[in-house]
């Protein structure tokens, strides 16, 4: 069955204190990667999209790499505007369309 | 430009009574899907669309359950008889086309079955 599992749960950090999140992913076979950032009471707001293995993208603080069987979100000095849930979802290259199956999230708390 | 949009934001309604959620995607995107977000859960996808046909339904949960799309816009998520286990976020996004692009997402509709 294809899955995609997110960790930590929850993640609190300080502003400043570096980290990551972790998504792993075990799928037929996988078309995309993508990373969403989900404020409270929003829906869900890209943030990238990875494709291979080695691929790395950044924007602002936020870097994603992606291996074959997980991709990390690397947040460099986060802000406490940084604070959201982040989610991963795996596009599989069978079925048509698109569709996302979606990990359960790491809800990110920074704090001054 | 405008994002997706979806209508209402929030509905409280009694098990048994039908609804009806709306969806209005990104100008000129052909892609439509429809997801719901329970509690504590991740995002389940229920059903796609490309144009105004649906080639896949297979995450709709039950008969209940049913969507259409008109013009190449507008999506209608209706579920009949709702079932207090409907109380969720139910979130629809677009996407320019179906293969690799991106979906937006509007900010879902926050059902509750009482």
């Amino acid at each position: 069955e294809d899955q995609v599992t997110q960790s930590p749960e929850a993640l609190r950090l300080q502003e400043g204190e570096s980290s990551s999140l972790n998504c792993s992913y075990t799928v037929s076979g996988l078309r995309g990667l993508f990373w969403y950032r989900q404020d409270p009471g929003k829906g869900p707001e890209f943030l990238f999209t990875l494709y291979s293995a080695g691929e790395e993208k950044e924007k602002e603080r936020l870097k994603a790499t992606l291996t074959k069987k997980e991709s990390f979100l690397h947040i460099t000095a986060p802000k406490p505007e940084d604070s959201a849930t982040y989610l991963c979802a795996a596009s599989l290259l069978t079925g048509g369309g698109n569709k996302l199956t979606f990990g359960t999230g790491t809800q990110l708390k920074v704090e001054l | 430009g405008a994002g997706v949009s979806q209508s209402p934001s929030n509905k409280v309604t009694e098990k048994g009574k039908d609804v009806e959620l709306r969806c209005d995607p990104i100008s000129g995107h052909t892609a439509l899907y429809w997801y719901r977000q329970r509690l504590g859960q991740g995002l389940e996808f229920l059903i796609y669309f490309q144009g105004n046909s649906a080639p896949d339904k297979s995450g709709l949960p039950s008969d209940r359950f049913s969507a259409e799309r008109t013009g190449e816009s507008v999506s209608t998520l209706t579920i009949q008889r709702t079932q207090q286990e409907d109380s969720a976020v139910y979130l629809c996004a677009s996407s320019q086309l179906t293969s690799t692009d991106t979906q937006y997402f509007g900010p879902g509709t926050r059902l509750t079955v009482l």
